[in-house]
């Protein structure tokens, strides 16, 4: 399975971009990075994916280098509320299996 | 629709209780999953539905019970549970798009907050 490394935790001014790091060096060439969050006593919640190109939505951007093996979650203008745990998932297992790593804790300060 | 419901949000069983968490969507997803989240700790694997068939266990112990009575609804059926059973249980659901190498996008519910006594 291809594992990820993420700091344990992070502080972002409000206001802020907020850019979350993860490596996946051992990743294989069909497998996307996915990221959740998790809220405080909710569950997780998807934010995005990507396989190769950065992508965008509402809530974040992914960027991912040209040779896979990290990628960077963006908030472009964090809030208190995106303090939360952010997951980045790269798993083999298999296409159902979601492997959380620790995540990092990100906390957005006034 | 892209919710997922569960019920109840809290449980609080002695050791000798049976009891279900039940989990619903209407999202039309095939696939289900029970996952286990103790405090401090990222969720946890236990159980995937497929087409109301179990495809994965995670090497959960008997005492706890799956059921996928039809395509929209998970239960968990415990019993005879242990102090350290007590976590935060989340179920979650994805379309089953069937396609390899490709992670499913997974929606999941708030969660049931068991207390094993």
């Amino acid at each position: 399975d291809a594992k990820t490394t993420q700091p344990p935790s992070m502080d972002c001014a409000e206001g802020r971009a907020a850019n979350l790091p993860c490596n996946h060096s051992t990743i294989s060439g069909n497998e996307y990075v996915y990221w959740y969050r998790q809220i405080h006593s909710q569950g997780p919640q998807y934010i995005i994916h990507g396989l190769k190109n950065n992508e965008t939505n509402e809530m974040a951007s992914l960027i991912i280098t040209e040779d896979r093996k990290s990628s960077t979650l963006i908030l472009p203008h964090a809030t208190l509320r995106d303090t939360a745990v952010y997951y980045c998932i790269v798993d083999s297992g298999g296409y159902q299996k979601v492997t959380f790593g620790i995540g990092t804790k990100l906390q957005v300060i006034p | 629709d892209t919710e997922v419901t569960q019920t109840p949000k809290h449980l609080v069983m002695g050791m000798t209780n049976k009891k279900s968490l039940k989990c619903e969507q209407h999202m039309g997803h095939r696939a289900m999953y029970w996952y286990k989240q103790k405090a401090k700790k990222p969720p946890e694997l236990m159980f995937v539905y497929s087409y109301e068939k179990l495809s994965i266990n995670e090497s959960v112990p008997s005492r706890f019970s799956p059921e996928c009575p039809n395509s929209s609804l998970l239960n968990l059926h415990l019993h005879a549970l242990q102090p350290e059973d007590s976590a935060l249980y989340l179920c979650a659901s994805s379309q089953q798009s069937r396609s390899r190498g490709r992670k499913e996008t997974q929606y999941f519910g708030p969660g049931t907050r068991l207390l094993v006594l």
